[in-house]
């Protein structure tokens, strides 16, 4: 099955830093999105971006799908910004199920 | 408009019981789907169901059913509990399946 890696699996910031959260997959696919897990378990939506660029505030996030990878960016970080950060895929067809990487856990330092 | 709604939040059972996780869909939503969070990894897909019927079914033993009411809401059903199953169950909805899903606040399920 399709393969879905994370990189880096964590990363500390200081407040105010820039990062890149990057997401590989192995296989193409119709549909791929970012979450942001808060400390209490809940998946945020971040981006639903199969392909292309978005952005949202400081949060942008680019998909290549020919290549097979996302990237997601946090300008001006902020402490809560911390928690996991996913992506996730879906091959498509009827069953739209998501196939989740391990996620990056952040920590923004104050 | 409610997000998509997951009961009850916290829950513990011993081993060997059974229990019973609950979704109700964003208004609209006609797609659910079931996913396990362990400690440590990402969610990994249980049940997809789309228009009451099952269309898709992860690695998961016997034990684990679902089902998906006239309303679209749905029910996780875990029979003979097992320590290993103690997790973070996630319930997530979409208009259909293959677009973008909504989930909900997860049902945390500690087996002891």
């Amino acid at each position: 099955g399709i393969q879905v890696e994370q990189s880096p699996p964590d990363l500390i910031l200081q407040e105010g830093a820039n990062s890149t959260l990057r997401c590989n997959f192995s296989d193409s696919v119709n549909n791929l999105q970012w979450f942001h897990q808060n400390p209490w378990g809940q998946l945020i939506n971040l981006f639903y971006i199969p392909s292309g660029t978005k952005q949202n505030g400081r949060l942008s996030a680019t998909t290549v799908a020919t290549e097979r990878y996302s990237l997601l960016y946090i300008s001006s970080s902020q402490t809560t910004d911390s928690g996991v950060y996913f992506c996730a895929v879906d091959m498509g067809g009827s069953q739209g199920n998501l196939i989740f990487g391990k996620g990056t856990k952040l920590s923004v330092k104050p | 408009d409610a997000g998509v709604t997951q009961s009850p939040t916290h829950l513990i059972k011993t081993r060997g019981q059974h229990v019973t996780l609950r979704c109700s869909p964003i208004s609209g939503h006609k797609s659910v789907s079931w996913y396990q969070q362990v400690l440590g990894q990402g969610p990994q897909f249980i049940f997809q169901y789309y228009e009451k019927e099952e269309r898709g079914r992860g690695n998961f033993p016997d034990r684990f059913s679902a089902r998906q009411f006239p309303n679209y809401s749905s029910e996780l059903n875990v029979n003979a509990l097992l320590l290993g199953d103690s997790a973070l169950y996630l319930c997530a909805s979409s208009y259909q399946g293959g677009v973008e899903a909504f989930f909900g606040q997860g049902t945390r399920l500690t087996v002891v």
